[in-house]
């Protein structure tokens, strides 16, 4: 079955500092990773996502993401991390599940808190 | 309008009633998917639409929820009989779908839903 982890529940990191939230995953073939975040009382936006290609995969509000396949892994990265980028972000994987039909499965959230 | 939209944003009802939720997609989305999601417990994916096709319904937890979508556009989600442990966020996204099955889901701000 296809499933991704995030091993983290909560991250912190003073600002400016780099950043990392880890996920990895567990598929069959090759995988469709995403990468997504949530704001308070908000839906979820979307911010990256690895198809095929280049392992580095560069997204919005200058987050990166770096699939590392014999590990199982990729992990959000931003090189300068802002308050602003404080939220809860979810990592996913598309799966098969059937009569033509693609579903994402999510992990359970890493909770980013940025320090002024 | 220009994103997801759904309504109501938040919903308080009593134990037993029958509750609508609803879910107006990006125009010209084909993709249509409901999830829940509860304290500490990450996105639970409900259902899915994909055009005029028969719905992907492997993700409802009981009888007593349903879902449709009328005219490829709209769609209703209704929870007969709530109950407490249906209190929950439950989210809408659309997407491009059919073979753009890679694209990212779009997502709403969610109906907050509290069962008393």
């Amino acid at each position: 079955a296809q499933s991704v982890a995030q091993p983290e529940d909560q991250v912190n990191v003073a600002e400016g500092n780099p950043l990392t939230v880890k996920c990895t995953y567990s598929v069959s073939g090759n995988p469709y990773l995403f990468w997504y975040v949530q704001y308070p009382n908000r839906g979820l936006q979307f911010l990256l996502k690895y198809i095929t290609g280049d392992n580095l995969v560069k997204g919005s509000y200058g987050f990166e993401a770096e699939f590392n396949k014999s590990q199982t892994s990729f992990h959000l990265k931003k090189p300068s991390a802002l308050v602003s980028d404080s939220a809860l972000y979810f990592c996913a994987v598309r799966r098969y599940s059937g009569a033509g039909s693609y579903q994402l499965t999510f992990g359970k959230g890493t909770k980013l808190s940025v320090i002024p | 309008g220009a994103g997801v939209s759904q309504s109501p944003s938040n919903k308080v009802t009593e134990k037993g009633k029958d509750v609508e939720l609803r879910c107006d997609p990006i125009s010209g989305h084909t993709a249509l998917y409901w999830y829940r999601q509860s304290l500490g417990q990450g996105l639970e994916f409900l259902i899915y639409f994909q055009g005029n096709s028969a719905p992907d319904k492997s993700g409802l937890p009981s009888d007593r929820f349903s879902a449709e979508r009328t005219g490829g556009s709209v769609s209703t989600l209704t929870i007969q009989r709530t109950q407490q442990e249906d209190s929950a966020v439950y989210l809408c996204a659309s997407s491009l779908g059919g073979s753009y099955s890679n694209q990212p889901q779009h997502f709403g701000d969610g109906t907050r839903l509290s069962i008393l």
